[in-house]
C-alpha cells in the first residue's frame, strides 16, 4: 500500500466551480500536511500548509485535515483558469522535512 | 529577491555517461535538497545538504550523489546513466534544516538515450 493515495484525475470544471482536491495517507507519523501546486514546466510552489484537524483558509482556498480518517483536502472556491495546474499533497518528515508526494490531480478549469 | 535557480534547464545524455546538475538556493537559505520527478513514479526525495554535508538521503542508487559549496550551492551528479533516469530534477531551498517551507527551482529536464 502506497503511504499517499491522489485523486489521480484529471479534473476538468468551468469558471467559478469550487472544487475539490483530496488525498489519503496511511502513516500517522505524518503531523504536517502541505499542498503544492504546479505548473507546466515549472517546479511545485508552496500553496498552504497546516497542523491541525480542521479547516485553514487563505483566500480561495481552504485546506482541511481529519487526522482520524487520514484524510485531507484541498478546496478551490470561485475557481479561475489561472488555476489550472497540477495539485500535489505533501507530508513533510524527518530533520529533513523530506516531502512525500501525492501522485498529484490536474485540474483545468474552463474559461 | 530571486528565486531558486537551475542549470541547465534541459539536457540530453546518452546511456553510459555522467551529468552534474547544479542549484543555487535563495540568497540567505542554506538547506538544498534535491527531488526527481517522473510519470510512473511521481516526486521521490533524493537528499539534502545543509552545511556543506549531506543530511539525509532517500532510496537511490550509489550512482546519485550531490554535493554543497560553502555559499550553499549546491550540484547534484548522476554516474553510468541508465534510461530511466530521465527526469525531472527538482531543487528545494529552505532558510535552515527542518524548516516547513521549501521553494522549489523550476528543474532540470534531463533525457537519456
Amino acid at each position: 500500500q502506497k503511504e499517499v493515495e491522489q485523486d489521480p484525475g484529471p479534473l476538468s470544471v468551468p469558471e467559478g466551480a469550487i472544487v475539490s482536491l483530496n488525498c489519503t495517507y496511511s502513516n500517522s507519523a505524518f503531523q504536517y500536511f502541505m499542498w503544492y501546486r504546479q505548473y507546466s514546466r515549472k517546479g511545485p510552489e508552496l500553496l498552504m500548509y497546516t497542523y491541525s484537524s480542521g479547516n485553514k483558509e487563505d483566500g480561495r482556498f481552504t485546506a482541511q485535515v481529519d487526522k482520524s480518517s487520514k484524510y485531507i483536502s484541498l478546496f478551490i472556491r470561485d475557481s479561475q483558469p489561472s488555476d489550472s495546474a497540477t495539485y500535489l499533497c505533501a507530508f513533510p518528515r524527518g530533520p529533513a522535512r523530506q516531502l512525500t508526494f501525492g501522485s498529484g490531480t490536474q485540474l483545468t478549469v474552463l474559461p | 529577491k530571486a528565486g531558486v535557480t537551475q542549470t541547465p534547464r534541459y539536457l540530453i545524455k546518452t546511456r553510459g555517461q555522467q551529468v552534474t546538475l547544479s542549484c543555487s538556493p535563495i540568497s540567505g537559505h542554506r538547506s538544498v535538497s534535491w527531488y526527481q520527478q517522473t510519470p510512473g513514479q511521481g516526486l521521490q526525495f533524493l537528499f539534502e545538504y545543509f552545511s556543506e554535508t549531506q543530511r539525509n538521503k532517500g532510496n537511490f542508487p550509489g550512482r546519485f550523489s550531490g554535493r554543497q559549496f560553502s555559499n550553499s550551492r549546491s550540484e547534484m551528479n548522476v554516474s553510468t546513466l541508465e534510461l530511466g533516469d530521465s527526469a525531472l530534477y527538482l531543487c528545494a531551498s529552505s532558510l535552515r534544516q527542518g524548516a516547513y517551507e521549501q521553494y522549489f527551482g523550476p528543474g532540470t529536464r534531463l533525457t537519456v538515450t
